[in-house]
């Protein structure tokens, strides 16, 4: 059965350095997103992506966040100076069809990323 | 800003019981629910969803129900069993954006 990957499993970085979190969604799938879980919390939507452009954000997802496809496979999560609130869980998901509300989400395993 | 809300941080029953996990929403919005299950050091796993045109939808074991009147929708989980035991999320989605918001989880726990 087809999944979503994340790569790599847990990120350790110091502060201020920039983090790339890689995410290979299901293959048919034409929405992405990044979501993330702060521990103790609920998770938070960060971003959604659709034909190559960002479709909505949420507030948390400043200047600092970028996304990218740069390929026909990967959707890529880069954190450009990393804060110690950015240690949370990462997680990716993608849809299948694009538009309407009435399409499943299937998430990745997500990556532990860690700022010291 | 709590627009999903799941009451019970966690809840018991024995193997073979029913469980009823429960979740409120307050954005008239939302029309598509789901449920996803999920281990700890996991992502979150799609349970079942239903939209908000039908008041049930049944998948195996897995029933969810939703009185939209109420805001309210439920997973019911008959029999339990204790491969179940899991943090169980309600999400919700609607209008012109997909993004899910998310519950704060209820811990579920069946017990042999």
């Amino acid at each position: 059965e087809p999944e979503v990957t994340q790569t790599p499993s847990h990120q350790v970085t110091q502060m201020g350095q920039e983090v790339i979190l890689r995410c290979v969604p299901i293959s048919n799938h034409l929405y992405f997103y990044w979501y993330r879980q702060i521990l103790g919390q609920k998770v938070e939507f960060l971003v959604s992506f659709y034909n190559n452009e960002i479709s909505e954000k949420s507030e948390i997802f400043d200047d600092q966040f970028s996304v990218e496809r740069p390929d026909g496979s990967n959707f890529t999560l880069k954190i450009r100076s990393t804060k110690l609130e950015d240690s949370a869980m990462y997680f990716c998901a993608s849809s299948p069809i694009a538009g309407g509300n009435t399409d499943t989400q299937y998430f990745g395993p997500g990556t532990r990323l860690t700022v010291l | 800003d709590q627009q999903v809300k799941q009451n019970s941080p966690s809840l018991s029953v024995q193997e073979g019981r029913i469980s009823i996990l429960n979740c409120d929403y307050t954005n008239s919005m939302f029309d598509y629910f789901l449920w996803y299950k999920k281990y700890p050091a996991e992502g979150p796993t799609f349970l079942i969803s239903i939209s908000s045109i039908k008041d049930k939808n049944e998948d195996g074991r897995f029933t969810v129900f939703l009185n939209k009147s109420a805001k309210h929708l439920s997973l019911h989980i008959v029999p339990s069993q204790p491969g179940d035991s899991a943090v169980y999320f309600c999400a919700a989605t609607g209008g012109s954006n997909y993004k899910l918001t998310f519950g704060k989880g209820t811990l579920l726990t069946v017990n042999p």
